[in-house]
């Protein structure tokens, strides 16, 4: 099936750093979702966005729809341990079903 | 709220043996679900989408008769993996969808054929 391009595939940082990642598609999407997963576990949403241009924030976590409709990006600011996991975009086409498209994920080391 | 359980977490079966897992919305009623499979070290590949009543849809590649849903109501989706093989363990997970936008997962059924 169809995947977004999720970027960087994975990512070394220090304790206290900031993290970006980006997803984009060359299809217009209507939602762009952030999930985080961790071992063994399912999905876990850290953000939902709905309109163009929108920018939301959860904690250290800040995400934002692109204008065009083809890209968001999350970051995640002063980074912890914690943080560690596989973040995934996920995004919603525009005029099309239900079903979400996701991003092949990106895997985040935090050394303290 | 909107609170998914999947069961069972981990089941080992043997080979030719089928094998049901469940999905649950806990405290919504969910229009839609789907079943998502993932390999080791990728992404979720969405499998089928269900909605109660009606038959589920299948992604392409995806062999329904092999990988059986039902999806009896608003709060339950079953996925039944039937005569199960070694090449059929991997980690399913299941969503459910609460509005027009929202969607939350299933913490994943780990299933090892043997």
């Amino acid at each position: 099936g169809q995947q977004l391009n999720q970027s960087p595939q994975s990512m070394f940082i220090q304790e206290g750093e900031d993290v970006s990642m980006n997803c984009t598609s060359s299809s217009i999407f209507n939602t762009w979702l952030w999930y985080k997963q961790d071992p063994g576990e399912g999905p876990v949403l850290l953000i939902a966005l709905y309109k163009a241009g929108e920018l939301t924030s959860n904690g250290r976590l800040t995400a934002q729809f692109g204008i065009t409709r083809k890209d968001s990006f999350l970051n995640i600011s002063a980074s912890i341990p914690s943080d560690v996991g596989i973040y995934f975009c996920a995004g919603r086409f525009q005029g099309g079903s239900e079903k979400l498209v996701f991003g092949k994920g990106t895997k985040l080391t935090v050394n303290p | 709220g909107a609170v998914v359980s999947q069961h069972p977490s981990r089941v080992i079966c043997k080979s030719g043996t089928s094998v049901k897992i469940e999905c649950r919305s806990l405290d919504f009623q969910a229009t839609t679900m789907f079943w998502y499979r993932q390999f080791p070290k990728q992404s979720l590949m969405l499998m089928a989408t269900s909605n109660e009543g009606s038959k589920a849809t299948y992604e392409q590649g995806v062999e329904k008769d092999k990988f059986l849903i039902n999806h009896a109501s608003l709060t339950l989706s079953t996925l039944t993996v039937t005569s199960a093989h070694p090449e059929d363990s991997s980690f399913y997970i299941c969503s459910a969808s609460w509005t027009s936008y929202g969607y939350t997962f299933g913490s994943g059924t780990r299933l090892t054929v043997v």
